[in-house]
């Protein structure tokens, strides 16, 4: 079956310190991989997606995610947190029909 | 280029009352998506138009949700009777028809009492 688990529900980082979120996915064809952002009381915005080809991909506001197969995983990274990025991070698979699986979000707190 | 619209933004209403949501998808966004998020969740897909035809309604709880997208545009998602448990964030989504990337709009957050 589909599924995607972020294992970390929250992480807390210092601004101006690296970060690394975890996404592990299950998948029976060749997935599409996505992570999106969540502001509070907004929409998902789209932050970097994975189609085919290099595994490492970059995304808007420096964040990059890298494809691992041999791992079923999609991290996300970024080398500096800025106090904006504060927000609840959605990893999700797709594939065929477009249909897409979500993970349960990752809440990111930047502490000065 | 316009996002997606959704109204209202915001809405509170008693249990067993009816509710309905309105979405504007992207201009040329063949595929249309409505999502329901409950706090602490990720998005869960309820329907999945493509034009104006249903390509997947698998987790649509049919026996209260109901959703209809007339001429391949804007869409409604409609609950009658609400039950508290219904209280979540509905997200619209909209793609490119053949286009993996789904584009969503602010969402409407229900509140059932």
């Amino acid at each position: 079956a589909q599924s995607v688990t972020q294992p970390d529900i929250h992480i807390t980082v210092s601004e101006g310190a690296s970060l690394e979120l975890r996404c592990n996915y299950s998948y029976g064809a060749t997935p599409y991989l996505f992570w999106y952002v969540q502001s509070p009381g907004q929409g998902l915005q789209l932050l970097l997606k994975y189609f085919s080809g290099d595994t490492l991909v970059q995304g808007i506001k420096g964040f990059e995610a890298e494809f691992k197969r041999s791992q079923s995983s999609f991290n996300l990274r970024k080398p500096s947190v800025h106090w904006s990025d504060a927000a609840e991070y959605f990893c999700a698979v797709g594939g065929d029909g477009n249909q897409f699986y979500f993970g349960t979000g990752t809440s990111l707190t930047v502490i000065p | 280029e316009a996002g997606v619209a959704q109204s209202p933004r915001y809405k509170i209403i008693e249990k067993r009352q009816s509710v309905a949501f309105w979405c504007n998808p992207i201009s040329g966004h063949a595929t249309l998506y409505w999502y329901q998020q409950i706090l602490g969740q990720g998005p869960k897909l309820l329907i999945q138009f493509q034009n104006n035809g249903v390509v997947d309604d698998s987790q649509l709880p049919k026996d209260r949700f109901s959703a209809e997208r007339l001429k391949g545009v804007d869409s409604t998602l409609k609950i009658q009777p609400a039950k508290l448990e219904d209280s979540a964030v509905y997200l619209c989504a909209s793609s490119l028809q053949g286009v993996y990337e789904q584009y969503f709009g602010p969402g409407t957050r229900l509140t059932v009492t």
